[in-house]
């Protein structure tokens, strides 16, 4: 089941701007990851935010977290043409078992025109 | 440098035949887990295992199965029995016992006509 849902689906902006992409989920978490692809290639992690948090910054990415609302938002600052890439959410659920299952998003895919 | 090598990067197979997709990782991980990716759609689940000759079931296991004899090793079998194989597949290991990022291998793209 995927949790995470991203908003919007695609966006597109001009280079030196800011990019934020949404992502609301459903059931509560342990930690909520943003993670990058480029065209063809294989996932990257980019920051985890713990439930407990409710910002956290690593260079220029800020990721916010309200729990209140199960959302969370990715900001990207004076985006350029090589974070051009899909974007997605993944939820680490508060769960009873030991099994640890990422649930993802569908993605968000951000196009940085030059 | 440690990561994670799925091979090949492109499989083309003929419907009915089975396929194994290969992944190795040497960040000396613990879990490894396995995800299917459609066109513009997020990952599914389709198996993870947290130790040596134990794995899982996710949410789309039916018509694949793995194996873990080796840490490093989880490959993944695509049988016959999968209705819709076409797909990008994508290989991740964590250390498992904290709630750590994954890593991600750059996948196969596995074509059946």
């Amino acid at each position: 089941s995927q949790q995470g849902e991203e908003d919007p689906q695609a966006l597109s902006i001009q280079e030196g701007e800011n990019a934020t992409m949404n992502c609301s989920y459903k059931t509560s978490i342990n930690n909520l990851q943003w993670y990058r692809q480029n065209s063809g290639r294989g996932l990257v992690h980019l920051i985890l935010i713990r439930s407990n948090e409710r910002e956290k910054h690593s260079g220029r990415l800020r990721v916010t977290l309200d729990t209140s609302k199960k959302s969370s938002s990715l900001l990207i600052t004076a985006s350029r043409a090589a974070d051009t890439a899909s974007y997605f959410c993944a939820t680490d659920p508060f769960s009873s078992g030991s099994a640890r299952q990422l649930t993802f998003g569908s993605g968000t895919q951000l196009t940085v025109l030059p | 440098d440690g990561g994670i090598t799925q091979s090949p990067k492109y499989l083309f197979r003929k419907e009915g035949q089975n396929v194994t997709l290969s992944c190795e990782q040497n960040l000396n991980h613990d879990a490894m887990y396995w995800y299917r990716q459609d066109p513009g759609q997020g990952l599914r689940l389709i198996y993870y295992s947290q130790i040596v000759n134990d794995f899982q079931k996710g949410d789309i296991a039916e018509g694949y199965s793995v194996s873990r004899e080796k840490k490093e090793s989880f490959p993944l079998t695509v049988t016959s029995a999968q209705k819709n194989p076409t797909a990008f597949y994508l290989c991740a290991s964590s250390p498992t016992g904290n709630r750590s990022p994954l890593h991600f291998g750059n996948g196969t793209r596995l074509t059946v006509t």
